[in-house]
């Protein structure tokens, strides 16, 4: 049962440099959404889908973009990346009563 | 502005005793919480869920009460045991449960 896969585990990207973060789920969940997460920040809310062909923007949602084709994908794609961007981010779906299932996450360090 | 504090960033206690750690709140259209448990290199796991209509809910050792007046929920664990420490965070749903959003963590230490 692979639950929620996040690729890749680590990546270390330059300034201006393009990158997306992969993120699958197995469990038919509609609904799946990104955070990121920084020291004495908790987690933060990038952005979010409720369904296929559906997404929306969370807490911090600038310097990223999504896209969700089919059920299962929801990759998070950064255009040009930044050294704000250093943290880590997590994938998760959403199960029927409400809680959310997390990937192991993605560190990842712009320099 | 954080919408979901937790206002100790660690708490160590002793093996067998009762760990208790503390949220707060500022918004009132928050109508679902949850705790969550982290550890290192991990991704955050589901512990324990309460609705706003309840003030308490339980699961074995875990425990969470709400008090909407104070805008205050809390997590108890009893007894605690070395493998509880981790990271614990708190989280609300708003936005018709669209929006979860987290409060800063706090890491509980049990030593034997």
């Amino acid at each position: 049962n692979a639950g929620v896969t996040q690729t890749p585990k680590f990546q270390v990207l330059k300034t201006g440099q393009s990158m997306t973060l992969q993120c699958a789920q197995d469990m038919n969940h509609e609904y799946m959404s990104w955070y990121r997460q920084d020291p004495g920040m908790g987690l933060r809310l990038i952005h979010y889908s409720v369904g296929a062909g559906i997404t929306d923007q969370g807490e911090v949602p600038n310097g990223y973009n999504v896209s969700r084709s089919t059920t299962e994908d929801f990759p998070l794609r950064l255009l040009s990346a930044a050294p704000s961007q250093t943290s880590v981010y997590f994938c998760a779906s959403r199960g029927v009563s409400g809680e959310l299932f997390f990937g192991e996450g993605s560190r990842l360090t712009v320099l | 502005d954080q919408q979901v504090k937790q206002n100790s960033p660690s708490l160590s206690v002793q093996e067998g005793r009762i760990s208790i750690l503390n949220c707060d709140y500022t918004n009132s259209m928050f109508d679902y919480f949850l705790w969550y448990k982290k550890y290192p290199a991990e991704g955050p796991t589901f512990l324990i869920s309460i609705s706003s209509i309840k003030d308490k809910n339980e699961d074995g050792r875990f425990t969470v009460f709400l008090n909407k007046s104070a805008k205050h929920l809390s997590l108890h664990i009893v007894p605690s045991q070395p493998g509880d420490s981790a990271v614990y965070f708190c989280a609300a749903y708003y936005n018709a449960g669209n929006m979860l959003t987290f409060g800063g963590g706090t890491r509980l230490m049990v030593k034997p």
